[in-house]
């Protein structure tokens, strides 16, 4: 039923380590890819899009690329510190948000 | 306030009573979505609402569900006879424009995290 995967379900770095968090999709007809990072007892705060046309975003120390022909994402965060201790989301957007079961990171001081 | 409200941030019930989840939107807000996520999983959509209309209720689980926003803004997600499996945090989103316009992002509330016992 999941349409969208993201591997691994956790994953705990010692602080300054840079993370790399996959997301893979089936449906090669995206329109786009957004990754979420979400607290926990909190919302989504959405992090990066990357149209379907895009290849990659940047914000600061993330970076989000997409290849469509491999049904790939990869969000990177450069430098990670304690308070990037989350899970992280990725969903394909549509007329609704199909999202993948997130990663779970923990950075350890 | 700014955001997107939800109410109660937590509900517990025992099986089989009924139980309304609220949530309030960003003010203009024409696009509302509710989304069900298990513990450990990501979200997943129940239905969607462009202004009082319900165009998409494909990812309600069952006719216990069931959701409306009567004036086009505040909407209430009822479940019925709950069950146990029904225990997850319900979140509320809302846009500004029309679902599936390129970037309009969809605000998220905080949640309602609904314990069945």
């Amino acid at each position: 039923k999941q349409e969208v995967t993201q591997i691994p379900a956790a994953l705990s770095v010692p602080e300054g380590e840079n993370l790399v968090l996959n997301c893979s999709f089936t449906d090669s007809a995206i329109y786009n890819l957004q990754w979420f990072r979400q607290d926990p007892g909190k919302g989504l705060t959405s992090l990066l899009l990357i149209q379907s046309s895009q290849r990659e975003q940047t914000s600061g120390r993330l970076n989000a690329s997409l290849d469509k022909s491999s049904g790939r994402s990869t969000l990177y965060i450069a430098a990670s510190q304690p308070g990037d201790s989350a899970t992280y989301l990725c969903a394909r957007r549509g007329n609704k948000l199909t999202f993948g079961g997130g990663t779970r990171v923990l950075v350890k001081p | 306030g700014a955001g997107v409200s939800q109410s109660p941030r937590y509900k517990v019930a025992k099986r089989g009573q009924d139980v309304a989840l609220r949530c309030d939107p960003i003010s203009g807000h024409v696009s509302l979505f509710w989304y069900q996520q298990a513990l450990g999983q990501g979200p997943e959509f129940l239905t969607y609402f462009q202004n009082e209309a319900q165009l998409d209720k494909s990812g309600l689980p069952s006719d216990r569900f069931f959701a409306e926003r009567p004036e086009g803004s505040v909407s209430t997600l009822k479940i019925q006879r709950t069950q146990q499996e029904d225990s997850a945090v319900y979140l509320c989103a809302s846009s500004f424009k029309k679902a599936g316009r390129v970037n309009q992002p969809q605000h998220f509330g905080d949640g309602t995290r609904l314990s069945i016992l």
